[in-house]
C-alpha cells in the first residue's frame, strides 16, 4: 500500500476553473502538508495541518484552501485557477512538525 | 525563521568521481537535518537524516553526511557516484518549535555522465 497517496497525478484545466487535489496517508502521522514545486524545482511549503488544526499558512493566495476531514486526509482546493498556479503539488506527512517527511507522488497541475 | 542554502545549483560529474554537496542553514538552536533525493519524474525520498548523536550519518545508496554544528553545515558525500545517482538533491531543516515545518534548500541538480 502506498503510504501517502494523492489524486489526480495529472490535472489540465482552464484558467478560472476550480479544482481539488486529494491526499491520504496511512502511516498514522499527526501532521500533513502541501508543498508546491515550481518549474525550477524550488519547494515551498503552503500549508500544514496538525490534529486537524492549521499550524502553518504561508503567503499563499486565499484562492488556495486546505481541507482536512480527519487526520489521515488533507485535500487542497484551488479556486479561480491562474497560469501561475501551474506546478507540481506534493502532499506529505510526518509524525510531529519537524520529523521526517513522507511524500506523495505529486500532482502536476497545468493551467491553460 | 530558519533558511537553508545549497551552494551548488548544478553539478556535473563523471561516473566513479567523488561527490560533495554543500548545505548550510541559519538557526542557532537545535535542528533536525535531512537530505532528500528526487529522481526524474518522481517524488522526494529520504536519503538520510540527523536528529542527534553521531554527527556522521550514513544513508541509503552509499550516501553519508556530516553535521558540523560550528559551521552550521550538513554536507552530503558519496565516494564514488554512479549514473543512476542523476537526480535533484534537497537539503532540509526542521528547527525551533516546529511552527515552520521543514524548510528546503533550492536543490542541486546532479548529472552523472557515463
Amino acid at each position: 500500500d502506498t503510504a501517502v497517496s494523492q489524486t489526480p497525478k495529472y490535472l489540465v484545466t482552464q484558467m478560472g476553473n476550480d479544482k481539488s487535489i486529494k491526499c491520504e496517508q496511512n502511516l498514522g502521522h499527526d501532521t500533513m502538508y502541501w508543498y508546491k514545486q515550481d518549474s525550477k524545482k524550488f519547494l515551498k511549503i503552503m500549508f500544514s495541518y496538525n490534529n486537524k488544526e492549521l499550524i502553518i499558512n504561508e503567503t499563499v493566495p486565499n484562492r488556495f484552501s486546505p481541507k482536512s476531514p480527519d487526520k489521515a486526509h488533507l485535500n487542497l482546493h484551488i479556486n479561480s485557477l491562474e497560469l501561475g498556479d501551474s506546478a507540481v503539488y506534493f502532499c506529505a506527512s510526518s509524525q510531529g512538525p519537524i520529523g521526517e517527511l513522507f511524500f506523495g507522488e505529486g500532482s502536476r497541475l497545468t493551467v491553460l | 525563521a530558519q533558511s537553508v542554502s545549497q551552494h551548488n545549483h548544478h553539478v556535473i560529474l563523471s561516473e566513479a568521481a567523488s561527490l560533495e554537496l554543500g548545505c548550510n542553514y541559519s538557526y542557532g538552536g537545535t535542528v533536525n537535518l535531512f537530505w532528500y533525493v528526487q529522481y526524474p519524474g518522481q517524488h522526494l525520498q529520504l536519503l538520510l537524516k540527523y536528529f542527534s548523536g553521531d554527527p556522521l550519518v550514513k544513508g541509503i545508496k552509499g550516501f553519508e553526511a556530516e553535521f558540523i554544528k560550528s559551521k552550521f553545515s550538513f554536507n552530503l558525500r558519496k565516494p564514488s557516484v554512479q549514473w543512476s545517482d542523476t537526480a535533484e538533491y534537497f537539503c532540509a531543516v526542521g528547527a525551533g518549535g516546529g511552527a515552520d515545518g521543514l524548510t528546503f534548500g533550492k536543490g542541486t541538480h546532479l548529472i552523472i555522465q557515463p
